[in-house]
């Protein structure tokens, strides 16, 4: 049973550009989050997605950015127009309920915005 | 405020040493995660808790509901155990942890 797996594991991108971080969960887990750790900032909660539903996009930014988890495939979440302050490590956790279960996280994407 | 406070921020112990690591919450919770950070690295979950004391290892991790107040200790510190801990709380309402900011450790051959 592979971990939360993550890609790319580093991504780099022109300002404008759009990026797609990838987030495949555990077998078995139906529930995941993404976070943002900017560079010497602690972790900060972007969304958590059911399969086909967006629970709770409190910590998404308003524009530019969007997640969706299809019925079949990875979680992704999508930046367009990326600009520098974007630049940043992107974790993914799954779990098999909500946030009272053990999460597993993912390596993570380091995106760098150039 | 940050609704997880952990302490201290930075530690350095010789290879050996007993360390402990703190976490305070002020928000009610259903557990308590710890998690480890390599440089440059993905974050693997330590413990989950949601009372009492959980060993693995040389890992010693605990958690007092009534002080919300949790513990990470290590037991013969190696230099492999450096990295960031971080404290995480799953909040009673809500859909998403609260991250304590980390603490950097580093142990010295």
């Amino acid at each position: 049973n592979a971990g939360v797996m993550q890609n790319p594991r580093h991504l780099v991108r022109r300002r404008g550009q759009e990026a797609r971080l990838r987030c495949s969960p555990m077998k078995g887990h139906s529930h995941v989050y993404w976070y943002r750790q900017l560079p010497e900032e602690g972790l900060k909660f972007m969304v958590y997605l059911q399969k086909e539903n967006i629970i709770d996009e409190s910590g998404m930014p308003k524009e530019r950015f969007s997640a969706e988890f299809p019925k079949e495939g990875p979680s992704i979440l999508r930046i367009q127009q990326v600009v520098r302050g974007d630049s940043a490590a992107y974790f993914c956790a799954s779990s098999p309920g909500q946030t009272n279960t053990e999460a597993f996280f993912g390596q993570g994407t380091r995106l760098t915005v150039v | 405020k940050n609704e997880v406070e952990q302490s201290p921020q930075n530690l350095t112990a010789q290879e050996g040493e007993f360390i402990t690591i703190n976490c305070s919450y002020s928000v009610g919770i259903s557990a308590l995660h710890w998690l480890q950070q390599h440089p440059g690295g993905g974050i693997v979950s330590l413990f989950m808790l949601s009372s009492g004391k959980k060993k693995h290892g040389r890992l010693i991790a605990t958690i007092n509901i009534q002080e919300k107040h949790s513990s990470l200790h290590i037991t013969a510190s190696h230099p492999r155990d450096s990295a960031v801990y971080i404290c995480a709380v799953s909040p009673n309402t809500g859909n998403q942890f609260y991250f304590g900011t980390g603490t950097s450790l580093t142990v010295i051959p």
